[in-house]
């Protein structure tokens, strides 16, 4: 199993928000910044969240994340048919000396 | 605009050592700024780090993976490379290269290749 907790699945109508927890220690998410990539099934992932609520250029600001403590959160408004993916977390283990990613969470908008 | 791509057989032999390379165009694999990472993702699961290189050499791996893997860079080739030795089946995978940032998020991505490990 992985190191972050992810829910396996969330889901959200058209238009609404939806929230994507993950759950980590002290040895990752506790004392390092969290990333959060989107992946559509057969592509490449993407960069969506950086240093915990940064998006990257080209990312929509009703895309957003947080930090508190050992977790992290994705945070998604406005939801389109096209925000359908898998989304991961991922962080710096300072005790595996190694990124580690969230087992992944599939987001299926109804 | 940096692009990355991966390049190496599909089919590995199981026992045998799996070799891959990262080939780097628009940017220096020699940037002071940045490591370079391997991840993979066996099919119908999720992304797991291998590992990461800086350019000057150092490197990080994953613990699960460390007795089995090498991450080398070849900055005349403007590359970095995966060897991960006595493969199994479980180590088939599409293994994608990145570029990892100094805050640890991985901000540009190859295409990813497959690799399936069969006699």
């Amino acid at each position: 199993q992985s190191v972050l907790t992810q829910p396996p699945s969330v889901s959200a109508a058209p238009g609404q928000k939806v929230t994507i927890s993950c759950s980590g220690s002290s040895s990752n998410i506790g004392n390092n910044y969290v990333s959060w990539y989107q992946q559509v099934p057969g592509t490449t992932p993407k960069l969506l969240i950086y240093e915990n609520n940064k998006r990257p250029s080209g990312i929509p600001d009703r895309v957003s994340g947080s930090r508190s403590g050992a977790s992290a959160t994705l945070g998604i408004a406005g939801l389109q048919t096209g925000d359908e993916a898998d989304y991961y977390c991922a962080t710096w283990d300072s005790s595996l000396s190694v990124v580690v990613f969230g087992g992944g969470t599939k987001l299926t908008v109804l | 605009q940096l692009q990355l791509q991966e390049s190496g057989p599909g089919l590995v032999k199981p026992s045998e050592t799996l070799s891959l390379t990262c080939t780097v165009s628009g940017g220096s694999v020699s940037s002071s700024s940045y490591y370079w990472g391997w991840v993979r993702q066996p099919p119908g699961k999720g992304l797991e780090c291998i590992g990461s290189i800086y350019s000057r050499g150092s490197t990080h791996y994953n613990p699960s993976l460390k007795s089995r893997v090498t991450i080398s860079v070849d900055t005349s080739k403007n590359q970095f490379s995966l060897k991960l030795s006595s493969v199994t089946a479980a180590d088939t995978a599409v293994f994608y290269c990145a570029r990892l940032l100094a805050t640890y998020h991985f901000d540009i991505w190859g295409q990813g290749t497959m690799v399936t490990v069969s006699s």
